[in-house]
């Protein structure tokens, strides 16, 4: 079966821009998580969605927020771009809101702020 | 807090020798433990993962990891290396009480020489 889609795969954008990056789970997955992984930070949780809650929140600011759709594609919205939100964001799907369940990650989204 | 210690952050191997990838982790909940690769331009991909049980869990390519609870430790080693297993390694830290949210540490970078 197909895998974790993200699109755009590559995206650039001026600071205080705003962006939304969208994730495509695997077909019957239903928990959707987000990642920013950047050089400096390294892989950061930044929120989970399971049944189009959100069920965790990683220690982003408000600026970062996400939702889910009834059919688990799920999106996430960075307002007013800063240069440190270069990064690259992977989205990951899982069967249920639970680490034990294998997590697959997408190919990610590369944000580039100039 | 919680942290996740990977203390080399480039290794080189020669291809056919052995390897070790070291981890460390803080957590004060029991912590779940996995091992993610990433190749260049793809996501992560999970290699072997430690819930509860045989400390010692074997993964895929080849891979195998130690648990060491007096250590908060948890090794990935592989016994001979290829070329194609030049990558970045990752290991995360996970708990039932955290949902999918996983901690990861900062990465090592696996070179494969001939």
């Amino acid at each position: 079966k197909a895998g974790v889609t993200q699109t755009p795969r590559y995206l650039i954008k001026t600071r205080g821009q705003q962006v939304t990056l969208s994730c495509s789970p695997i077909s019957g997955h239903r928990s959707v998580s987000w990642y920013q992984q950047t050089p400096g930070q390294g892989l950061q949780f930044l929120f989970e969605y399971f049944s189009e809650t959100q069920r965790n929140k990683g220690n982003f600011p408000g600026r970062f927020s996400g939702r889910q759709f009834s059919n688990s594609r799920s999106e996430m919205n960075v307002s007013t771009l800063e240069l440190g939100d270069s990064a690259l964001y992977l989205c990951a799907s899982s069967l249920a809101w639970t680490s034990t369940d294998e997590q697959y990650f997408g190919p990610g989204t590369r944000l580039t702020v100039t | 807090a919680q942290s996740v210690t990977q203390p080399d952050i480039h290794i080189t191997v020669s291809e056919g020798a052995s390897l070790e990838l070291r981890c460390n982790y803080s957590y004060g909940a029991t912590p779940y433990l996995f091992w993610y690769v990433q190749s260049p331009g793809q996501g992560l991909q999970l290699l072997l993962k430690y819930f509860s049980g045989d400390t010692l869990v074997q993964g895929i390519k080849g891979f195998e990891a130690e648990f060491k609870r007096s250590q908060s430790s948890f090794n990935l080693r592989k016994p001979s290396v290829h070329w194609s297993d030049a990558a970045e390694y990752f290991c995360a830290v996970g708990a039932v009480q955290a949902g999918t949210a996983l901690i990861f540490g900062k990465g090592t970078t696996l070179s494969v020489s001939s």
